[in-house]
């Protein structure tokens, strides 16, 4: 059974730091790995996908890495704001599995000004 | 429409009354989810509808839940003598396929206290 965990579970950072956020699974036979965004009170907002062939995925200030083997996955921000402020949640779809995603705990992020 | 639309986005029922809870995906997704989200847990995966396929229902905790899909558009996930372990937010998502290579847009929620 898939598991997928997330450390830290809380952070705090002054604005401008640039920061990591990990993500590990039990289980390398993955189809692809997604990072979301999720806001106090509302759902969840797709940040990043990565496919099990691809090794990372850039969006803007975001940068997201797979090491498939090792069953890793970090969420890189650069120059962080207090807008970037909420929980973030790594999921996987696991190969024979296309319609599920496990999803990991979060880590739940504060830039302070 | 533009989004994935959820409704009620908030509900308060009584133990042992039926809840009914309405997902609108994003126009031509052919895949939809439901997922539970109780307080200080993760996300767990409740059914899954693909197309005209057989709806993958492993996810459900129980018989007192049920799942709908109409005319491969709309959702109804319903909820039968509701419990108070019952208490979650209820997330729909959609993607254009397969969660394996698309991905996948979540509402809001609808947020169920039972009392």
């Amino acid at each position: 059974k898939q598991e997928v965990t997330q450390i830290p579970a809380a952070l705090s950072v002054p604005e401008g730091e640039n920061l990591v956020l990990n993500c590990s699974f039990t289980d390398s036979a993955i189809y692809n790995l997604q990072w979301f965004r999720q806001d106090p009170g509302k759902g969840l907002t797709s940040l990043l996908l990565i496919q099990s062939s691809q090794r990372e995925q850039t969006s803007g200030r975001l940068n997201a890495s797979l090491d498939k083997s090792s069953g890793r996955s970090t969420l890189y921000i650069a120059a962080s704001q207090p807008g970037d402020s909420a929980t973030y949640l790594c999921a996987v779809v696991n190969t024979g599995t296309a319609s599920k995603l496990t999803f990991g705990t979060g880590t739940r992020l504060q830039v302070t000004l | 429409g533009a989004g994935v639309s959820q409704s009620p986005s908030n509900k308060v029922t009584e133990k042992g009354k039926d809840v009914e809870l309405r997902c609108d995906p994003i126009s031509g997704h052919t895949a939809l989810y439901w997922y539970r989200q109780s307080l200080g847990q993760g996300l767990e995966f409740l059914i899954y509808f693909q197309g005209n396929s057989a709806p993958d229902k492993s996810g459900l905790p129980s018989d007192r839940f049920s799942a709908e899909r109409t005319g491969g558009s709309v959702s109804t996930l319903t909820i039968q003598r509701t419990q108070q372990e019952d208490s979650a937010v209820y997330l729909c998502a959609s993607s254009q396929g397969p969660s394996a290579g698309n991905t996948i847009y979540f509402g809001e929620g609808s947020w169920l206290t039972v009392v």
